[in-house]
């Protein structure tokens, strides 16, 4: 099966911007997914299809992606935003999904 | 308001079994692919299995194969996850999701999720 990988932490001063990866072998084929996860709460869907955003998410948030690497980028970023960001995609093999490790976001 | 309600959860001694349910509301359930998705203490994400919707297709990680069963039942719009031969290593946070479409197999609505603790 597939793996992700993500960087495990990176931090970003209030109101700048900054890129989370997500690097994989299953996103030269599938669209990346991003999920924010704040202690004690449940993910919640912050990009599809590589660049969607469900109604009710900034439009400080976007994604991208190109060959085995998918990005989100929050511009401006604020105190809200400090989470736990999650990639996922389809695993290339089998029908199964596959998450990355996981960034921990630290707005400055 | 769509909503997914895990139950179900609880202390398990190794090698036991327990039966979470999801009950879901606001959406028509019986239309849609559905997930649970476990995160032990500390730890990332990990998918664990998918359902679709008429429950005749299921989908398993390798972690769980032969060891959980996914159901569901559309009259009870209520998703289900069967758990035997637990070990320690199932211990987590157990969430269901919906499944929003697509090639990429996005989860678009989730549970708040209930705990499995699997120790003597």
């Amino acid at each position: 099966s597939s793996e992700l990988t993500q960087d495990p932490a990176v931090s970003v001063a209030l109101g700048q911007t900054v890129r989370i990866t997500c690097q994989g072998d299953s996103l030269r084929r599938f669209d990346a997914t991003w999920y924010q996860q704040k202690p004690g709460q449940a993910p919640v869907l912050v990009i599809y299809n590589k660049n969607n955003r469900p109604s009710g998410i900034p439009d400080r948030f976007s994604g991208s992606g190109s060959g085995n690497t998918a990005s989100l980028t929050i511009t401006g970023a604020q105190a809200e935003d400090e989470a736990d960001y999650y990639c996922n995609s389809r695993d290339t093999i089998i029908d199964h999904l596959v998450f990355g490790g996981g960034t921990k976001l630290t707005v400055l | 308001e769509m909503q997914l309600v895990e139950s179900g959860g609880g202390l398990v001694q190794p090698g036991g079994s327990l039966r979470l349910s999801c009950a879901a509301s606001g959406f028509t359930f019986s239309t849609y692919w559905m997930h649970w998705v476990r995160q032990a203490p500390g730890k990332g994400l990990v998918w664990v299995s998918r359902i679709n919707s008429d429950g005749s297709r299921t989908i398993y990680a390798d972690s769980v194969k032969g060891r959980f069963t996914i159901s569901r039942d559309n009259a009870k719009n209520t998703l289900y996850l069967q758990m035997n031969t637990l070990t320690a290593e199932d211990t987590a946070v157990y969430y269901c999701a919906r499944e929003g479409g697509g090639l990429s197999l996005y989860m678009d609505v989730w549970g708040k999720g209930t705990t499995v603790t699997v120790s003597p």
